[in-house]
């Protein structure tokens, strides 16, 4: 079975801090996914990484970075947290030659 | 279908009874498409996939069909029952052989089945 869990399931954060969301996969997939999900607008992409160590930006990358130094690990992090990215966060992982994303529970942050 | 704004598509049905949700995809050149389930509070669930060089595949009680004329793909949930009730979103592989198979999520359909 895949597994793919997130550090946090409910995180509250307040306007300015530094927040870190750890992402963990034990299939030794190669490409990692971080999202975000709003109602009404869906599943957003706001990284992937398809290697450690290597990233690419997705649609809404701003406000975010992210780390990849080990293959189970992504880390999403925002650097200046702000009230519009309360947000549910889904982390995903697939094998490299495999299209199936499987996600974590997910991680719902709310910023005052 | 697809949602509009911020209300989901909601589809109600009677438990044993079939469900059929809809999903128009957007991009012709797409050659992989998903089905995930997602209940509340909870991150989403591989249900079904299928490839483009197909025009229906089953699973255990569900059902994806492919209309690749009108880029439109449905899922069927044969005899529904209350554990089926989420949000159901279909998601598609817009760039067939990239590298890094992102994929495209619709908004979703909200199923609840009724007692």
């Amino acid at each position: 079975d895949v597994k793919v869990t997130q550090s946090s399931r409910y995180l509250v954060k307040r306007t300015g801090e530094k927040v870190f969301l750890e992402c963990v996969q034990d299939m030794d997939h190669e490409n990692m996914f971080w999202y975000r999900q709003d109602p009404g607008l869906g599943l957003r992409l706001i990284y992937f990484s398809y290697d450690v160590k290597m990233k690419e930006k997705g649609d809404i990358p701003e406000g975010y970075s992210v780390s990849r130094e080990k293959k189970e690990r992504f880390s999403l992090i925002l650097e200046s947290a702000s009230t519009n990215q309360t947000s549910m966060y889904l982390c995903a992982s697939t094998a490299g030659d495999q299209e199936t994303q499987y996600f974590g529970p997910g991680t719902r942050l709310l910023v005052l | 279908g697809e949602s509009v704004g911020l209300h989901l598509p909601t589809l109600s049905v009677q438990e044993g009874d079939n469900s059929i949700i809809n999903c128009a995809y957007s991009n012709s050149a797409s050659d992989y498409f998903i089905w995930y389930k997602q209940e509340s509070g909870k991150g989403p669930q591989f249900i079904i996939d299928i490839r483009s060089n197909m025009d229906k595949r089953q699973g255990q009680r569900v059902t994806v069909l492919l209309n690749k004329t009108v880029k439109h793909l449905s899922l069927q949930i044969a005899a529904t029952q209350p554990g089926d009730s989420a949000v159901y979103f279909c998601a598609e592989n817009m760039i067939p052989g990239g590298s890094n198979y992102k994929l495209t999520f619709g908004k979703g359909t909200l199923l609840t089945v009724n007692p």
